[in-house]
């Protein structure tokens, strides 16, 4: 079956750390770019992180520079999102998205159900 | 950075109507990087339309994308139940960034 499936959300306060994992099963991970979006609650969505295939291009959100880290296994077929310095502004449910191979453009066609990041003392 | 202005916040419509939502760059946007969503409580976003005109796989023929430029439109001809929900316009623009639009929920009357 082919799906994402995120985990490693929770409570932390602000300052702290925490890293999000993102399982993917059902297709050649290796083979496609993966990014990270948050949605705030009852907010719209917001890209915080891309990373590509091999891991050698990254990109992230003015909002994360420099506080959160993207990166990716593909012999786990696991992406990662290690996030440090968190802000009350950061909670959100975070999901991992794929974009398409072989995409002109930069959208997403798979998505995992997310999990949910609260910053709170 | 494009930011993208979805109207209406809000629409209001019965079964069988016809939908049409707006998506409004703040510059010119390819129409090659403009897609939309659909996503419903508690769910996460699925992808609708690509490219503003393509659709993608499994999405029914009444969701319909059109436009170029700064204007852009997800039309839904018919709406059936599980159509209402809330839909995102998304670009890609240089930098690289990637945005999204407030949403646009389409509620029952």
């Amino acid at each position: 079956q082919v799906q994402l499936v995120e985990s490693g959300g929770g409570l932390v306060k602000p300052g702290g750390s925490l890293r999000l994992s993102c399982a993917a099963s059902g297709f050649t991970f290796s083979d496609y770019y993966m990014s990270w979006i948050r949605q705030a609650p009852g907010k719209g969505l917001e890209w915080v992180s891309y990373i590509s295939s091999s891991g050698s291009t990254i990109y992230y959100a003015d909002s994360v520079k420099g506080r959160f880290t993207i990166s990716r296994d593909n012999a786990k077929n696991s992406l990662y999102l290690q996030m440090n310095s968190l802000r009350a502004e950061d909670t959100a449910v975070y999901y991992c998205a794929r974009e398409p191979k072989g995409a002109v453009g930069w959208y997403f066609d798979l998505w995992g159900r997310g999990t949910l990041v609260t910053v709170s003392s | 950075e494009i930011v993208l202005t979805q109207s209406p916040g809000t629409l209001s419509l019965s079964p069988g109507e016809r939908a049409t939502l707006s998506c409004r760059a703040s510059q010119s946007v390819s129409s090659s990087y403009l897609a939309w969503y659909q996503q419903k409580p508690g769910q996460a976003p699925r992808l609708l339309i690509y490219g503003a005109s393509s659709r993608a796989t499994g999405i029914p023929d009444r969701f319909s994308g059109s436009g170029s430029g700064t204007d852009f439109t997800l039309t839904i001809s018919r709406l059936e139940p599980e159509d209402f929900a809330v839909y995102y316009c998304q670009q890609y623009g240089s930098s690289p960034k990637l945005t999204f639009g407030g949403g646009t929920k389409v509620e029952i009357k």
